[in-house]
C-alpha cells in the first residue's frame, strides 16, 4: 500500500537559515511525487513536483527537492528560510488519479 | 491558469441542518474532483472521489448517506454535508484534475465548516 512519511511534526528555524523537510514515500513504482504548502485557513499551494528526469527539482518561492530512489525520499530545501515561509508544508505521492498525503510538517521561523 | 474555487469559504451552521460547499474549476474542465478532510493539525483526509456523470466513490469509514456528493459537469462538483452534527466541523478541501492529467491537481482554497 501507499504510504507517505513526514518524520518531523514541526520544525523551527531561524530566519536566513536553511532548511530541510523530510519526506519518504512507499510505492511499488516510480510514484509521481509533490510538495504543497498550506498556511492557515487556506488551500494548498503547489510548491514543486517530481514526475522523471532531473532528480533535482525546482518550485516556487526559492525551494527545491531532490529525488532519491535509493532512500524512497524526497526531501524538500531552501538555502535561505523567509519569515513569510512559516507554514504546514505536506509531502504527497500521486498514484493514478488519486493522491496519498504524508502527515505535514508545521514550519516555524524565528526572526 | 488551472484555478480551482471553493464556495462558500466558511459557514456556520445549526445541529440537524444540511450544508451544501461547492468546488468548481474556472479555467480548465475536470472529469475527477477530490473531496477532503483536514482536522486541525493532521493532513488532508481523501473523503471521495467524485466522477462526472457517475456516482462518487467513497473510501472506506466515510458514510455516502451523510456526505452527498454530486458531480454533475465538468466543472463542478458539490459536497452537501447532511443532518450535520458538531462533530462534522472540519475544514473541508477539494481538487480537481485537469481532463486527461491524471498527475496534476489543484487545490480549492477550502472550507471551514462549524456546527453548533
Amino acid at each position: 500500500a501507499q504510504s507517505v512519511t513526514q518524520p518531523d511534526i514541526h520544525i523551527t528555524v531561524s530566519e536566513g537559515a536553511s532548511l530541510e523537510l523530510r519526506c519518504n514515500y512507499s510505492y511499488g513504482a516510480t510514484p509521481y511525487l509533490f510538495w504543497y504548502v498550506q498556511s492557515p485557513g487556506q488551500g494548498l499551494q503547489l510548491l514543486l513536483k517530481y514526475f522523471s528526469g532531473d532528480t533535482l527539482v525546482q518550485g516556487i518561492k526559492g525551494f527545491e527537492a531532490e529525488f532519491k530512489r535509493s532512500q524512497s525520499s524526497f526531501n524538500l530545501r531552501k538555502p535561505s528560510v523567509h519569515w513569510s515561509d512559516a507554514a504546514e508544508y505536506f509531502c504527497a505521492v500521486g498514484t493514478g488519479n488519486q493522491f496519498y498525503f504524508g502527515t505535514g510538517t508545521s514550519l516555524t521561523v524565528i526572526p | 491558469g488551472a484555478v480551482v474555487s471553493q464556495h462558500p469559504s466558511w459557514v456556520i451552521c445549526k445541529s440537524g441542518t444540511s450544508v451544501k460547499i461547492e468546488c468548481r474549476s474556472l479555467d480548465f474542465q475536470a472529469t475527477t474532483m477530490f473531496w477532503y478532510r483536514q482536522f486541525p493539525k493532521q493532513s488532508l483526509m481523501l473523503m471521495a472521489t467524485s466522477n462526472e456523470g457517475s456516482k462518487a466513490t467513497y473510501e472506506q469509514g466515510v458514510e455516502k448517506d451523510k456526505f452527498l456528493i454530486n458531480h454533475a459537469s465538468l466543472t463542478l462538483s458539490t459536497l452537501t454535508v447532511t443532518s450535520a452534527h458538531p462533530e462534522d466541523s472540519s475544514f473541508y478541501i477539494c481538487s480537481a484534475n485537469p481532463r486527461g492529467r491524471f498527475t496534476e491537481a489543484f487545490f480549492g482554497q477550502g472550507t471551514r465548516l462549524t456546527v453548533v
